[in-house]
């Protein structure tokens, strides 16, 4: 069965600055692989999806994630945070597992705070 | 836009009531998902449809059921409610039959249950 990590529960940093938040999965073939955001009291909404192909992905919002299949790991950038980046982050796998349980399998979450 | 909505949300039920949460998705999605939302955990998938009338069991299904009469309406039922079920519940649709772990899944705004 496939799982994620984000071993990150929570992360600040000031706005303007840089952001790197770590996903890591585990899983025997390629993986369906997405990032999704939570802002406070609202659902969740996806940011940016890899599937094949390039394995530096854009999303919205200015965010980018890249897949390394050495390091199984597909982690989210953006380059500069704005105050309204303030919310939890979801790194999902998704995988047919032709029975069983299925759906995407989601990481714990990353928090993060925006310092002004 | 991808539309799903749920009935309520904040709901407030006493132990032992039967509870119905609703969903509803306008997008004509075959594929519709519960999970829980718990402040360390995650989301975790309770149910999952690929059609109607259709339900399989996610990772922790135990004390819900689940009911699709129409494709655009995917319930969860709580038959007795209790304290351990408080929590987010979020409803997912998505658009493809078969490889339904692989496809973009698009989220409710939740529902915060509490149960005393």
């Amino acid at each position: 069965a496939q799982s994620v990590t984000q071993p990150d529960i929570h992360i600040t940093v000031s706005e303007g600055a840089s952001l790197e938040l770590r996903c890591n999965y585990s899983y025997g073939a390629t993986p369906y692989l997405f990032w999704y955001v939570q802002s406070p009291g609202q659902g969740l909404q996806l940011l940016l999806k890899y599937f094949s192909g390039d394995t530096l992905v854009q999303g919205i919002k200015g965010f980018e994630a890249e897949f390394k299949r050495s390091q199984s790991s597909f982690n989210l950038r953006k380059p500069s945070v704005h105050w309204s980046d303030a919310a939890e982050y979801f790194c999902a796998v998704g995988a047919h597992s032709g029975g069983g349980a299925d759906g995407l399998t989601f990481g714990k979450g990353t928090h993060l705070i925006i310092q002004p | 836009d991808v539309k799903v909505t749920q009935s309520s949300r904040y709901l407030v039920k006493r132990t032992g009531e039967k509870v119905f949460l609703e969903c509803v998705q306008d997008m004509d999605h075959e594929n519709m998902f519960w999970y829980r939302q718990d402040p360390g955990l995650g989301l975790r998938l309770i149910y999952f449809s690929y059609d109607v009338k259709m339900k399989e069991k996610g990772d922790i299904p135990e004390g819900y059921s689940v009911s699709r009469e129409k494709k655009e309406r995917f319930s969860l039922i709580l038959e007795s409610a209790s304290t351990n079920q408080t929590s987010m519940y979020l409803c997912a649709s998505s658009p493809l039959q078969g490889l339904i772990s692989t496809d973009t899944q698009y989220f409710g705004p939740g529902t915060r249950l509490t149960v005393l």
